[in-house]
């Protein structure tokens, strides 16, 4: 069963303190994995996709690692802001006949304080 | 460019009722999948339309039944709701390459529709 799983479940952090979220997957046939930012009650929105061949990836102050390897991947948040409060989803893509087939992390619940 | 669209952002209804859920698909694409997210929790996959024809099914039970229009838009429907329907439904949009009949392309997701069963 294609399974992701995700660390710490919430964390706390003061603005301007960097973090870094734990993604460990089981997922077959693995195609791509993406990192998400959902704020409370909005749709998720893609941060950062990586494919088996590349094991990081930038997006301003997020930087999503993978090792494919261990089937584990980490999103680090630099200089946090405010604005970065949100759930953080880890989503691993298996490619099947049917087409994609997308399992979701519970998510890392992150508020940053002033 | 209108991202996707879900109608209505919130909706309150009691056991037993029935539901339908709207989703208009961002421009081009023509891949609606659908998610149910429960407070505190990831997205499960509910099922995937393409073409007007379910493709794919997560594991939800039959009151749990759905549709896609010709001009790509998509209903969720849910019969005979339970307290344990209560959740965020999100609706995302992806783009099929024409001809094959699969997907691979990233999916878009919409704010989605909070519902609340009583």
């Amino acid at each position: 069963k294609n399974q992701v799983e995700q660390s710490p479940q919430s964390l706390i952090i003061l603005e301007g303190k960097n973090c870094t979220l734990q993604c460990n997957y089981t997922v077959s046939p693995f195609s791509n994995l993406r990192w998400y930012k959902q704020d409370t009650g909005r749709g998720p929105v893609s941060l950062t996709i990586m494919t088996f061949s590349e094991n990081t990836k930038s997006n301003g102050r997020y930087t999503a690692t993978l090792d494919a390897d261990t089937k584990q991947s980490s999103l680090h948040i630099t200089a946090s802001q405010l604005s970065d409060s949100a759930s953080y989803i880890c989503v691993v893509t298996a490619r099947n006949n049917a087409g994609n087939m997308l399992t979701f992390g519970g998510g890392t619940r992150l508020m940053v304080k002033p | 460019d209108a991202g996707v669209t879900q109608s209505p952002t919130h909706l309150i209804k009691t056991r037993g009722q029935q539901v339908t859920l709207r989703c208009s698909p961002k421009s081009g694409h023509d891949t609606v999948s659908w998610y149910q997210q429960a407070l505190g929790q990831g997205p499960q996959f509910i099922f995937q339309y393409y073409e007007e024809e379910e493709r794919q099914r997560g594991n939800f039970p039959d009151r749990f039944s759905g549709h896609q229009f010709p001009n790509y838009s998509s209903e969720l429907n849910v019969n005979a709701l339970l307290l344990g329907d209560s959740a965020l439904y999100l609706c995302a949009s992806s783009l099929t390459p024409g001809g094959r009949g699969v997907s691979y392309n990233e999916q878009f997701f919409g704010p989605g529709t909070r519902l609340t069963v009583l």
